[in-house]
């Protein structure tokens, strides 16, 4: 089965600061990752995706299959980076019955001033 | 707004009791998925439907139940409501089956048990 694990409920930086917020997956197929953001009052939203391989508003994560790993990094926090960040994996067949989206707990971002 | 949209956005009753959650996927989206986000688990995955058919189920309670009709909206129906079913639900939508794995989340129903 499937698992996306966010070790950190909470974390809490300074703006300017490097900010790493962890991701690890457990699947036994090949894996697509995504990281989804809450800002707040507003809908949960795609922020980026592994297979794109992107920079979105300064974050980027890399896809570790050795560490099974996809972690959220972005050098300097901003204040406007404060919000809930998920990491989901995509699992199953395409197309197929089990195609589905399995999203980890969340961990909240806070950037301090 | 051509958004997902979910009715009602807050809703208290009471243990036992049934109640029916709406969605209405953005336009030109067929699938329609169904999550469940308590405090303690995070966002569930319940179920996904694509043009009217069930396409994959998770942790779905025998008690909860959905389907999508021919206009494409859903509708979740909760029975036999327990304490432990108060959570937020949220439908979220996609083009096709979600290959980009971008899906299009409403704001919610917060759902209250008594």
């Amino acid at each position: 089965a499937q698992r996306v694990t966010q070790p950190e409920k909470l974390l809490s930086v300074f703006k300017g600061a490097p900010v790493e917020l962890k991701c690890n997956y457990s699947y036994s197929g090949s894996p697509e990752l995504f990281w989804y953001v809450q800002y707040s009052r507003q809908r949960l939203q795609l922020l980026l995706r592994h297979i794109s391989r992107e920079s979105i508003k300064g974050f980027t994560a890399d896809l570790n299959k050795g560490e099974t790993s996809f972690h959220l990094k972005k050098p300097f926090a901003q204040e406007e980076d404060s919000a809930m960040y998920y990491c989901a994996l995509r699992s199953g067949v395409r197309g197929g019955s089990n195609y589905k989206l399995t999203f980890g707990k969340g961990t909240l971002l806070t950037v301090n001033p | 707004d051509s958004g997902v949209t979910q009715t009602p956005k807050h809703l208290i009753t009471a243990t036992g009791q049934r109640v029916t959650l709406r969605c209405s996927p953005r336009s030109g989206d067929l699938s329609v998925y169904w999550y469940q986000q308590s405090l303690d688990q995070g966002l569930q995955f319940l179920i996904h439907y694509y043009n009217g058919e069930e396409r994959a189920k998770g942790n779905i309670l025998e008690r909860f139940s959905a389907q999508q009709f021919p206009d494409l909206h859903s509708e979740l129906n909760l029975s036999s409501l327990e304490l432990g079913d108060s959570a937020l639900y949220f439908c979220a939508s996609s083009v096709g089956t979600a290959i980009t794995g971008e899906l299009f989340f409403g704001e919610g129903s917060r759902l209250t048990v008594l």
